[in-house]
C-alpha cells in the first residue's frame, strides 16, 4: 500500500499562489492520487484527482511527475477561505480505501 | 444533490451505552463509508458497503457494526461506547472505486 508524505504547515498571503508538495514512493500503476481539503467541523472535500502528467479543474492544478512518485496541488490566488488541511491520497489496492497522509495544514495570512 | 447528509451533527453518550449514527445519500452512490477522525490525525476508515457486501477493518472488526437497508442509507452501530470512542465520524460515498468520494459534515461524539 502507498503511503504518502506531505510537510505538515504551510503559510502564505492572500492573492498568492500556493503549493503543496505530496511524496507517494511506492505508488502502484493501479492506483491514482486524490486531494482533498478539510476545514473545521466539516466532511473532507474532494479538489482533484489525477494519475500522470497535469490535471487542471476551476479550483485547482496538479502536477505529477513522471515517475508518479511526486505530486503537487497549485491553489492560484488563495483566499483566508482556502484555509484548511489539505490531504494527499492514493487508492488503496482494493481500490475502494483511500489512504490518507498526515495532511498539511495551510495557514493563510491577509 | 449531491450532498451526503448525517444525523445528528452532535451527540453525547454515556460509557457503556449503544450509539447508533445515521447517514443518507440521494446519488444513487454503490459505495458507503464510515471514517473516524480525531483531532490532529487523518480520518481512518472503520469499514465500507459495497452495494450490500459490508467489509471492516480488522482492527475495527468487533467495535462497530453498521447496517444498509436500502442503497441511500447507511448507520454505524457501537454496542458499548468507550471513552476512546469520541471522535468525529465522517460517512461518505462514491458511485464506485477511483471515483470522486462525497462526505458528509460529519457527526460529533462525545462520550462521558
Amino acid at each position: 500500500l502507498a503511503k504518502t508524505t506531505q510537510p505538515p504547515s504551510m503559510e502564505a498571503y492572500e492573492g498568492q499562489e500556493v503549493n503543496v508538495s505530496c511524496s507517494h514512493t511506492n505508488i502502484a500503476t493501479s492506483e491514482y492520487i486524490y486531494w482533498y481539503r478539510q476545514v473545521p467541523h466539516q466532511g473532507p472535500q474532494f479538489i482533484i484527482q489525477g494519475y500522470k502528467d497535469y490535471v487542471v479543474n476551476e479550483v485547482a492544478s496538479l502536477f505529477i511527475s513522471a515517475d508518479r512518485k511526486l505530486s503537487t496541488l497549485s491553489l492560484p490566488w488563495v483566499s483566508l477561505r482556502d484555509a484548511a488541511v489539505y490531504y494527499c491520497i492514493v487508492t488503496g489496492d482494493s481500490n475502494y480505501q483511500l489512504i490518507w497522509g498526515s495532511g498539511t495544514k495551510l495557514i493563510i495570512k491577509p | 444533490d449531491t450532498t451526503v447528509k448525517q444525523n445528528p451533527r452532535y451527540k453525547l453518550a454515556r460509557v457503556g451505552k449503544p450509539v447508533n449514527l445515521i447517514c443518507s445519500q440521494t446519488m444513487n452512490h454503490d459505495t458507503m463509508y464510515w471514517y473516524q477522525k480525531k483531532p490532529n490525525q487523518a480520518p481512518k476508515l472503520l469499514l465500507f458497503y459495497y452495494d450490500k457486501i459490508l467489509n471492516r477493518e480488522a482492527d475495527t472488526f468487533e467495535k462497530f457494526q453498521s447496517s444498509r437497508p436500502n442503497n441511500s442509507f447507511c448507520s454505524l452501530y457501537i454496542g458499548s461506547a468507550g471513552l476512546e470512542y469520541s471522535a468525529m465520524y465522517l460517512c461518505a460515498s462514491s458511485r464506485t472505486a477511483n471515483t470522486e468520494v462525497f462526505f458528509g459534515k460529519g457527526t460529533r461524539l462525545t462520550v462521558v
